[in-house]
């Protein structure tokens, strides 16, 4: 079974709007790393908030974690084409395992 | 140079043949995983060592076996591949910290069995 469920399952914007996807997971964690895949290549980590963190910031992106929900947000601001890709959160368990959502399929256009 | 480099990128086998993928890395990093990715389900996470001595299964390790013939390098075999093992592999690693940061991904080796 997989640790976290994206939501939505897709995604789709115009340039310049912001687009925000969920993640939620089931057991306690270490931290939560978010990653952008573009179609068939290898995934290229975005971001990573720790467990005692509860917001972060990269350049247009935003994280949020809520412990006690489960669940984490990514936030891109002002989006471009080239963030059409799919989004996936993967959480770092106690046990020294990554596990992966399912996705979330973004489509920008211009 | 990539840092994490998978060999084939792509394959075309039978049913009933053996394939290895092979995986090496130039980060320096103990740690390596193998994932499978499958369209809709994410990515599940076949085999993973800590070190050249640990090596431990993930949640589908059955019908695979892997090597860690070295820090730098990471085998995962199909002893008898069959066509519900058509999919995208990769490999990744990361650095030993405890909790550890980023995965390092290879580019993906794409097999399907016929």
């Amino acid at each position: 079974s997989q640790q976290g469920e994206e939501d939505p399952q897709a995604l789709s914007i115009q340039e310049g709007e912001n687009a925000t996807m969920n993640c939620s997971y089931k057991t306690s964690i270490n931290n939560l790393q978010w990653y952008r895949q573009n179609s068939g290549r290898g995934l290229v980590h975005l971001i990573l908030i720790r467990s005692n963190e509860r917001e972060k910031h990269s350049g247009r992106l935003r994280v949020t974690l809520d412990t006690s929900k489960k669940s984490s947000s990514l936030l891109i601001t002002a989006s471009r084409a080239a963030d059409t890709a799919s989004y996936f959160c993967a959480t770092y368990d106690s046990w020294g395992k990554f596990q992966f959502g399912a996705g979330t399929q973004v489509v920008v256009t211009p | 140079d990539a840092d994490v480099t998978q060999t084939p990128r792509n394959r075309i086998t039978k049913t009933g043949k053996r394939i290895m993928l092979e995986c090496s890395q130039t980060k320096g990093h103990d740690r390596m995983y193998w994932y499978r990715q499958d369209p809709g389900l994410g990515l599940q996470l076949i085999y993973y060592s800590f070190d050249v001595k640990d090596i431990n299964k993930g949640e589908i390790s059955d019908g695979y076996s892997v090597s860690r013939q070295a820090q730098a390098k990471f085998s995962l075999s199909l002893e008898s591949a069959i066509p519900n093992q058509t999919a995208l592999y990769f490999c990744a690693t990361s650095d030993s910290v405890a909790p550890p940061g980023e995965l390092f991904f290879g580019e993906g080796s794409r097999l399907t069995v016929l």
